[in-house]
């Protein structure tokens, strides 16, 4: 059973478009990360989010964890090549078991 | 720094057969895991540690053994391959709890059981 849905599974853009993805689950999480993987390496963090309802920016990314921190969003502003990758979120609902989405997959087209 | 290493990088076995997967990391780190990632299925927990002598099960540990005899080595054991165990095998390392702290990857390994 897969407890994070992530959407949209794939995404193919245009240099310079805007993006959202999504991660929800139908369990509290007591904190939600974002990570980026890119062909043959592992998993690298981009942010961690805590408090219901907390937004954090990285550059052009911004996260978004919701108010009941069951659900999270990752928005990309004017994307770039660079940005291409799979993006995971991954909930903790104790402070020892970690549950990965199944990850978007994101190419951006020069 | 080294980081999280793993040895082999690629690794072909026959049903039946064992092996040893390598996960050492150099940052003092307490807290090491093991995953492994299907396609379509994101990351699955299958061993974690919280230190040196300490292991416990995550969400997919059967058909797989851990221990942590040293702070920098958690070595993940097949006994007996099966072709479903055929996937991509990722270690990771964290001062903290698994979603409190940053956890650091290492750049895995591809099995592929026959």
């Amino acid at each position: 059973t897969q407890l994070l849905e992530q959407s949209p599974q794939f995404l193919s853009i245009q240099e310079g478009e805007n993006l959202t993805v999504y991660c929800n689950s139908s369990s509290v999480f007591s904190s939600l990360q974002w990570y980026r993987q890119e062909p043959g390496e592992g998993p690298v963090l981009l942010v961690t989010v805590v408090t219901g309802g907390e937004v954090k920016k990285l550059k052009r990314l911004t996260f978004q964890f919701g108010d009941a921190r069951k659900d999270s969003s990752l928005h990309i502003t004017a994307a770039q090549p660079g940005d291409t990758g799979l993006y995971l979120c991954a909930g903790t609902y104790n402070n020892n078991d970690m549950r990965f989405g199944a990850g978007t997959r994101l190419t951006v087209k020069p | 720094n080294a980081g999280v290493t793993q040895t082999p990088k690629f690794q072909v076995l026959k049903t039946g057969q064992s092996m040893t997967l390598q996960c050492a990391q150099d940052m003092n780190h307490e807290y090491m895991s093991w995953y492994r990632q299907d396609p379509g299925m994101g990351l699955r927990l299958i061993h974690y540690s919280v230190g040196a002598g300490i292991t416990d099960q995550g969400e997919v540990p059967n058909g797989y053994n851990v221990s942590r005899s040293t702070t920098e080595d958690f070595p993940l054991r097949l006994l007996s391959a099966a072709p479903s165990q055929t996937s991509v095998y990722f270690c990771a390392s964290s001062y903290g709890g698994l979603g409190a702290e940053t956890q650091y990857f290492g750049p895995g390994t591809r099995l592929l059981v026959l």
